[in-house]
């Protein structure tokens, strides 16, 4: 299996604040990665896909880097409905696998 | 509008049965994966396995082969997560995603959930 490993697993920032999430898989994953956002009580919410494309209908300021094993979601400027869990996923070979997760909270 | 809605939240006892539902409407349901996730409480997410409707050939996560069984009945857009003998450990939200069939592809959109509460 691919292990994803993401980070940090929480990370408090302010309004206005530029934020990146790591991710890093164990073996190569040819830019197969999504980034999902969670809000309690509510569905993962698809942000990217193939590392760098944007899902339609997402802000701008969500943009995403990377390739092989090494990517990162970056939050140009945060926004009070941004905080939230961010995840990534590899959809390069089954099992699918997720990072754990990182909480951003306010500070 | 693409959409897969889930069944409602269930409340079982150890060694019952059950089976959810995720059903897709506004595409073309045989031209994509349906995927199953779960989610612990407070945890994080897991892939389950997935079935392509057109021919019901299945994938499974090692971790969840043997505990639960994937189906889909392509004629009602329908897919389903089944288990023959709940255990509290399977308490947990699941949620059904789509992806499309051939190559690679990513989970868009997502169901809304259903809570699978097991307790004695």
């Amino acid at each position: 299996d691919i292990q994803m490993t993401q980070s940090p697993s929480s990370l408090s920032a302010s309004v206005g604040d530029r934020v990146t999430i790591t991710c890093r898989a164990s073996q190569g994953i040819t830019k197969s990665l999504a980034w999902f956002q969670q809000k309690p009580g509510k569905a993962p919410k698809l942000l990217l896909y193939a590392a760098s494309r944007l899902e339609s209908g997402v802000p701008s300021r969500f943009s995403g880097s990377g390739s092989g094993t090494d990517y990162t979601l970056t939050i140009s400027s945060l926004q009070p409905e941004d905080f939230a869990t961010y995840y990534c996923q590899q959809y390069y070979t089954t099992p699918y696998t997720f990072g754990q997760g990182t909480k951003l909270e306010i500070k | 509008e693409v959409q897969l809605v889930q069944s409602g939240a269930e409340v079982k006892k150890p060694g019952e049965s059950l089976r959810i539902s995720c059903k897709g409407s506004g595409y073309s349901f045989t031209t994509y994966w349906i995927n199953w996730v779960r989610q612990m409480p407070g945890k994080g997410l897991e892939w389950m396995g997935r079935i392509n409707p057109s021919d019901s050939y299945i994938n499974y996560s090692p971790s969840f082969q043997g505990h639960v069984t994937i189906s889909a009945d392509k004629s009602i857009s329908t897919a389903y997560l089944q288990w023959s003998s709940l255990r509290a450990s399977d308490t947990a939200i699941y949620y059904c995603a789509r992806s499309l069939v051939g190559g690679t592809s990513w989970f868009d959109p997502w169901g809304q959930g259903t809570l699978v509460t097991v307790s004695s």
